[in-house]
């Protein structure tokens, strides 16, 4: 059973630009989050996903961000028009509901905007 | 939202040495989790915990739902130990997010 993976693991890019991250669950889980963890601090939720729905979004999710899971097995989390406060290691996790909802996470991809 | 309050934010010990880390949360939990993040900044599941007492290894945890803490025990404990120990939580009754602690830093000296 491989664990969650996400990439690219590490992403540079300049203010202004569009970056896009990819989050595999593990397979058979049927719920998948993502988190954003800036320096010193601990993770915060983003958004969540049953299956294919969305089903809740933080207010720390601005409208420059949109997460997608379209076939209910991996997910997107797209960011438009970076700024630099958006340079964080972006997390994912998945759960299995029936097993207590314990989550498990990815690497990460941690993102420096310039 | 649930408040998760961890203590110390800070801990440096001797190798060998015993510890024991606390997390508060403000509401009942329907799920606690304890992780140890890597210099990499991977998140490694330690306990999940939502009552009870659990044993892996060195590490052990314990949550009291009804008093709202939990805490984290490591022994004897080794250089490889350190790094960020965190705690979170999930009170239930909307999205299944979880809420970390700012965590506790743990250095292990040889």
């Amino acid at each position: 059973d491989t664990g969650v993976s996400q990439d690219p693991r590490h992403k540079i890019t300049k203010r202004g630009q569009n970056v896009t991250f990819r989050c595999d669950p593990i397979s058979e889980h049927n719920r998948l989050y993502w988190y954003r963890q800036t320096l010193g601090q601990g993770p915060e939720f983003l958004t969540y996903f049953q299956n294919e729905a969305q089903l809740e979004k933080s207010r720390l999710l601005s409208d420059r961000f949109s997460a997608e899971r379209p076939k209910g097995s991996f997910s997107t989390l797209e960011i438009q028009r970076t700024e630099q406060g958006d340079s964080a290691m972006y997390l994912c996790a998945s759960s299995k509901a029936i097993d207590g909802n314990e989550q498990f996470f990815g690497p990460g991809t941690r993102l420096t905007v310039l | 939202g649930i408040q998760v309050e961890q203590s110390p934010p800070d801990l440096i010990l001797q190798e060998g040495a015993n510890s024991t880390l606390r997390c508060n949360f403000s509401d009942s939990v329907n799920n606690l989790q304890w992780f140890h993040q890597n210099p990499w900044g991977q998140l490694i599941n330690l306990f999940y915990i939502p009552s009870g007492t659990k044993q892996n290894g060195r590490l052990s945890a314990t949550t009291v739902a009804t008093e709202r803490y939990s805490l984290l025990y490591i022994s004897s404990s080794q250089t490889t130990d350190s790094g960020v120990y965190f705690c979170a939580a999930y009170s239930g009754g909307g999205a299944d997010g979880l809420t970390f602690g700012k965590g506790t830093h743990l250095i292990i000296q040889p």
